[in-house]
């Protein structure tokens, strides 16, 4: 069955340290695939999406993110951690244009001081 | 300012009765979508409509029931047959133009407790 994986429930890093998300899909079609954050009793804002062209996409926050056929992956990335980058993160994939959202666990981000 | 309100943010309910969760965009955007969110679950879809006076049934629709009379309105009703209602729930929208790229707008959410 379609599904998109993300490794890791709960991430800790220092402020200032490299965030890293892992999401991983699992079709050999390239799908589109989304980025989205939540924090605590809000609802989801997105990061970004891939959908064609430049594999690596960059969002708001200063995440980014890069496509990468080879390992079915499209990791999040940070290079400095913020205080405020607490908060949980979604990676979503679709399939094809007429199939539904799949969105992955989440993972929590926790900023240590 | 355009965007997905919810209300009410926080919603009590006793065990055997029906709650109505309000859902309203002015996105101008066609299909919309309901959300239930239970912690380290991710987000399960209830139901979701392309167009108005049209819905299909997402993976967990049991116990819940949708109408969609207005492009702008999409509300939920948790009936009582659903055996375990506390969650967060979260309505989304999108324009829904056939392209797989196009992503979902969300709402702030009603947090639901059955008491």
């Amino acid at each position: 069955a379609q599904s998109v994986t993300q490794l890791g429930s709960h991430v800790s890093v220092s402020e200032g340290a490299l965030v890293l998300l892992r999401c991983n899909y699992s079709s050999s079609v390239p799908p589109y695939l989304f980025w989205y954050v939540q924090y605590p009793n809000q609802g989801l804002q997105l990061l970004l999406k891939y959908t064609t062209g430049a594999t690596l996409v960059k969002g708001i926050n200063g995440f980014e993110a890069e496509f990468k056929k080879s390992e079915t992956s499209f990791h999040l990335t940070k290079p400095s951690a913020h205080m405020s980058d607490a908060a949980e993160y979604f990676c979503a994939v679709r399939y094809s244009s007429a199939s539904k959202i799949i969105f992955g666990s989440g993972t929590r981000l926790s900023i240590r001081p | 300012d355009g965007g997905i309100t919810q209300s009410p943010k926080y919603l009590f309910r006793k065990e055997g009765q029906n709650v109505t969760l309000s859902c309203e965009q002015n996105l101008n955007h066609d299909a919309m979508y309901w959300y239930r969110q239970d912690p380290g679950q991710g987000l399960r879809l209830i139901y979701y409509s392309q167009i108005v006076n049209d819905f299909q049934k997402g993976d967990i629709a049991e116990g819940y029931s949708v109408s969609r009379e207005k492009k702008e309105s999409f509300p939920l009703t948790v009936t009582s047959a659903q055996k375990n209602p506390t969650a967060f729930y979260l309505c989304a929208s999108s324009i829904d133009r056939g392209a797989g790229g196009d992503e979902q707008f969300f709402g702030p959410g009603t947090r639901l407790t059955v008491l």
